[in-house]
Order: structure tokens, then sequence, then C-alpha cells
């Protein structure tokens, strides 16, 4: 069954602390991994794009990287706002009737940071 | 640009009523889908369009009818509201259905059910 598993559930740190989440799938065939960034009453917004061939993608702080030879991504940040509070969704794109993608979502990582 | 426009934000319905979830993207995508968010659960596909006139059931449709008459509008209707719909709905609008493309999502409608 294609899944996406992520860790930690929640997370507090206090802010300019450094920061990774996890995210393990089982989704196949893979197309491409995203991290989308979630605002407490809010959409999520897109983070990062991996495809299989990508191992790492930045946008300013956030830093993903991918090994899809295990199926594992995280998502690094480095000096926490208090605006990085939100969640963190993994989500796995795969190929579904061979023309279509389909998306994957985690239950998420709710991160807090803390003054 | 506006991106995509959900309306309403919140709304309260009773058992057995029903309505008309709206949803519209100004980017001209081609691709446009319903999404459920509930406690605990990742975003859960319900209904999914990849072209005005074409249309298709997703993980949990039940319960949800939707249309699309032009690239820009995508309405979910919830037909006899239960209270398992209460629910967080997203919309969510891409070029291309998960190609490596980024897809743009609403604000969320917050649907209580009672």
């Amino acid at each position: 069954k294609n899944q996406v598993e992520q860790s930690p559930q929640s997370l507090i740190i206090l802010e300019g602390k450094n920061c990774t989440l996890q995210c393990n799938y089982t989704v196949s065939p893979f197309s491409n991994l995203r991290w989308y960034k979630q605002d407490t009453g809010r959409g999520p917004v897109s983070l990062t794009i991996m495809t299989f061939s990508e191992n790492t993608k930045s946008n300013g702080r956030y830093t993903a990287t991918l090994d899809a030879d295990t199926k594992q991504s995280s998502l690094h940040i480095t000096a926490s706002q208090l605006s990085d509070s939100a969640s963190y969704i993994c989500v796995v794109s795969w190929n579904y009737g061979g023309s279509q993608g389909n998306l994957i979502f985690g239950k998420g990582t709710k991160l807090s940071v803390k003054p | 640009n506006a991106g995509v426009t959900q309306t309403p934000k919140f709304q309260v319905l009773k058992t057995g009523q029903s309505m008309t979830l709206q949803c519209a993207q100004d980017m001209n995508h081609e691709y446009m889908s319903w999404y459920r968010q509930d406690p605990g659960m990742g975003l859960r596909l319900i209904h999914y369009s990849v072209g005005a006139g074409i249309t298709d059931q997703g993980e949990v449709p039940n319960g949800y009818n939707v249309s699309r008459s032009t690239t820009e509008d995508f309405p979910l209707r919830l037909l006899s509201a239960a209270p398992s719909q209460t629910s967080v709905y997203f919309c969510a609008s891409s070029w291309i259905p998960g190609g490596d493309t980024e897809a743009f999502f609403g604000q969320g409608t917050r649907l209580t059910v009672v």
C-alpha cells in the first residue's frame, strides 16, 4: 500500500535552533517528493519538489534531502524563526493510470518555535 | 494574481442539507482537485479534474459531486450533508497532475455538519 510516514508528530524548539524532520515512504512507482508548509488555518504552500535524480534542494533556510534507495527524505530548517511554527507535510507523487499523477500526503509534523 | 480562491471560509450545515463549495483559479491550470483534511490524517483526495468537462473520483468520493464546466471553476457539491463530512476542505490546482510542477492550494473551507 502506498504510504507516507512522518516523524516526529510534533516538535518544540527554541528560536534560532536548527531542526530536522523525517519522511519515509513506500510509494511506487515514484515520481517526485514534495515538502509543504501549512500555517494554522491556511492551505499548504510548497517549499521544495525533488525528482528521483535529485539528492538535495534548498529554499532559503529550508533544505530537503532525498535518498531514493532507502525511500527517505528529510527537511532541515536552519536558524529557526517564530514564523516557522507550522505543520510540515511530506507528499509523494506517483504515476497512476500511466499518465496521471497522484499525491500521497503524510500526516505532517507540527513544529512550534518558542522565543 | 489571486491564485486559488475558495468560498466560503466557514460553513455550518444541518444534517441532510446540501451546499456547494466554490473553487476558482486564475492561473489557467488544467488540473484541479478537492481534498479533505481531518485531524490526525493526511489530506485525502475527493475528486479531481484534468480539464474542462473531465472529472474523476479520488480516494473518498462518496457523498460529493463535482463538475468542471470551465477551466477556472471546480465546485464541490455536498448532496445530503452528514456529520462525517465535518472537515476542512482544500481545493488545489496545477499545470499537470502529479508532475514536477507546484500544486497551489486555496485557503480552505471549514465545514461543520450538526
